[in-house]
C-alpha cells in the first residue's frame, strides 16, 4: 500500500507485506533527509537517512528513495511486522544551519 | 540507562503559571534541542543549543526561554502559559551541531504539558 504523508493519513498494511510510506518535501536545496518512526507515547527514533547526492538507501528491512525532480521521498518496509506500526515523520535538512523540518507525517497500522 | 531524559513527563498546570521542564543526556553530545509536538503530531524545532551556545530559535515567543547550565543539559522555561501551549515538548540532542551531515539526533521521551 502507499500513501503521501502531507496530513497524517492512516495506512494499514497486512502483516508481512511491504509498505511504502511517501513524503512530498518542501525545499529543492536540502541536502539531506532523515525518516523517523514515533511509537505511542514515545519521542521519534532514527531510521534511516539518505543525502541529496544519492537516489537510494537500503538498511535492514527499509529502503530509502529520494527523487529530487519531484521533491518526493519514500520509506519501504518489507515484510510490515506488528512492531513497525507507529507514526513515521520524512525530515529535510537544509540551510547554513542545518535545520531539520519535519513533514505531517505518516500512521502505519499492521494488522496481524 | 537512558540516553535522554525528560523531567517532568506529564504537566498539568492553570494559565498563567510559569512551569520549567528539563532535560538531560548522558552520550557526551555537544547540541540539544527542544521541539514542540502538537495534537496533529506536526512536529517544530523550537531551540538548538551548541556547547551552551543559542544556534537556533524558531520564532519562539519570549516567554519561552531556554537554558543550558552545561553541555547535558538544556532546560526549557515558559512563563505566563496559554492554553495554546499545550502540547508535547521533546528534547533531543546530537553529537554535533551540523544536525544534517550524519548526526542522528536522540530524542527523549517527551513531556505531555496540558494547560487548564
Amino acid at each position: 500500500g502507499e500513501s503521501v504523508g502531507l496530513h497524517l493519513p492512516t495506512l494499514s498494511v497486512q502483516e508481512g507485506d511491504n509498505s511504502i510510506i511517501n513524503c512530498a518535501y518542501s525545499n529543492s536545496a536540502s541536502d539531506y533527509f532523515i525518516w523517523y518512526k514515533q511509537e505511542s507515547g514515545k519521542g521519534p527514533q532514527f531510521i534511516i537517512d539518505i543525502r541529496s547526492n544519492m537516489d537510494k538507501r537500503q538498511g535492514q528491512r527499509v529502503t530509502v528513495l529520494l527523487n529530487k525532480t519531484v521533491k518526493h521521498l519514500s520509506l519501504q518496509i518489507a515484510a510490515t511486522q506488528p512492531g513497525d506500526s507507529a507514526v513515521y515523520f520524512c525530515a529535510e535538512v537544509s540551510g547554513g544551519y542545518q535545520k531539520v523540518t519535519f513533514g505531517t507525517g505518516t500512521k502505519l497500522q499492521v494488522i496481524p | 540507562d537512558t540516553a535522554v531524559s525528560q523531567t517532568p513527563k506529564y504537566l498539568v498546570t492553570q494559565m498563567g503559571n510559569d512551569k520549567s521542564i528539563k532535560c538531560e543526556q548522558n552520550l557526551g553530545h555537544d547540541t540539544m534541542y527542544w521541539y514542540k509536538q502538537d495534537s496533529k503530531k506536526f512536529l517544530k524545532i523550537m531551540f538548538s543549543y551548541n556547547n551552551k551556545e543559542l544556534i537556533i530559535n524558531e520564532t519562539v515567543p519570549n516567554r519561552f526561554s531556554p537554558k543550558s547550565p552545561d553541555k547535558a543539559h538544556l532546560n526549557l522555561h515558559i512563563n505566563s502559559l496559554e492554553l495554546g501551549d499545550s502540547a508535547v515538548y521533546f528534547c533531543a540532542s546530537s553529537k554535533r551541531y551540523h544536525g544534517g551531515s550524519g548526526e542522528t539526533q536522540y530524542f527523549g521521551p517527551g513531556t505531555r504539558l496540558l494547560v487548564l
